[in-house]
């Protein structure tokens, strides 16, 4: 199984802060990984597909890249909505794996 | 509007069964994978398992945590996805969300049901 290991498991930032989350695969993966926000009580939502594509109506803010086995979520301008846990998946083979999470707090 | 919509969940005890089902609109069901991924209470994802379209034969995939208990089903008639959860665990205690598998976006999840409780114990 292909193991995803996200940093950090959290971390604390303002308002208008850069914040940048890592996934690394065990193996290498293509591009075949995308990004989801999750706030509590809902369904996660895809805010990147294929490593760096931009899901149709996410903002500009959230930008994703990488390639074979280190991946990179960047949030730009921290907004207040964007408070939440973020999860990478990977999509290569079987079974699809998730990273641990990372709850971005206000600080 | 895509929409899927679950069902089906609701407290058992250990070695039960339970059969979700997840009701789709708003989309051509039948030309999408469709998964099942859960999430125990206050933990991550996991992905649960697959249910190949037609022309892939219907073919299944699983999570060795839920390989030989659980079966995923689809009636495309209907628009429906099933997830036949037997020898239930307290172990599967989770939200069950089903999810489109896009197919011309990465095969990635991107539309989500809001998810049903399953709650496993005696």
């Amino acid at each position: 199984d292909i193991q995803m290991t996200q940093s950090p498991s959290s971390l604390s930032a303002s308002v208008g802060d850069r914040v940048t989350i890592t996934c690394r695969a065990s193996q290498g993966i293509r591009n075949d990984l995308a990004w989801y926000q999750q706030k509590p009580g809902k369904a996660p939502k895809r805010l990147i597909y294929v490593a760096s594509s931009l899901q149709s109506g996410v903002p500009s803010r959230f930008s994703g890249s990488g390639s074979g086995a280190e991946f990179t979520l960047t949030i730009s301008s921290l907004q207040p909505e964007d408070f939440a846990t973020y999860y990478c998946l990977q999509h290569n083979s079987y079974p699809l794996t998730f990273g641990g999470g990372t709850k971005v707090e206000i600080k | 509007e895509v929409q899927l919509v679950e069902s089906g969940g609701g407290l058992v005890q250990p070695g039960g069964s339970l059969r979700l089902s997840c009701a789709a609109s708003g989309l051509t069901f039948s030309d999408h994978y469709m998964d099942w991924v859960r999430q125990a209470p206050g933990k991550g994802l996991e992905w649960v398992g697959r249910v190949r379209k037609r022309s892939n034969s219907y073919t299944t995939e699983y999570a060795a945590s839920v390989k030989g208990r659980f079966t995923i089903s689809r009636d495309d008639s209907q628009n429906s996805l099933y997830l036949q959860m037997n020898s239930l665990k307290t172990e599967d205690t989770a939200v069950y969300f089903c999810a489109r598998v896009s197919h011309t976006e990465g095969y990635s999840f991107d539309f989500w049901g809001q998810g049903t409780m399953v709650t496993v114990s005696s």
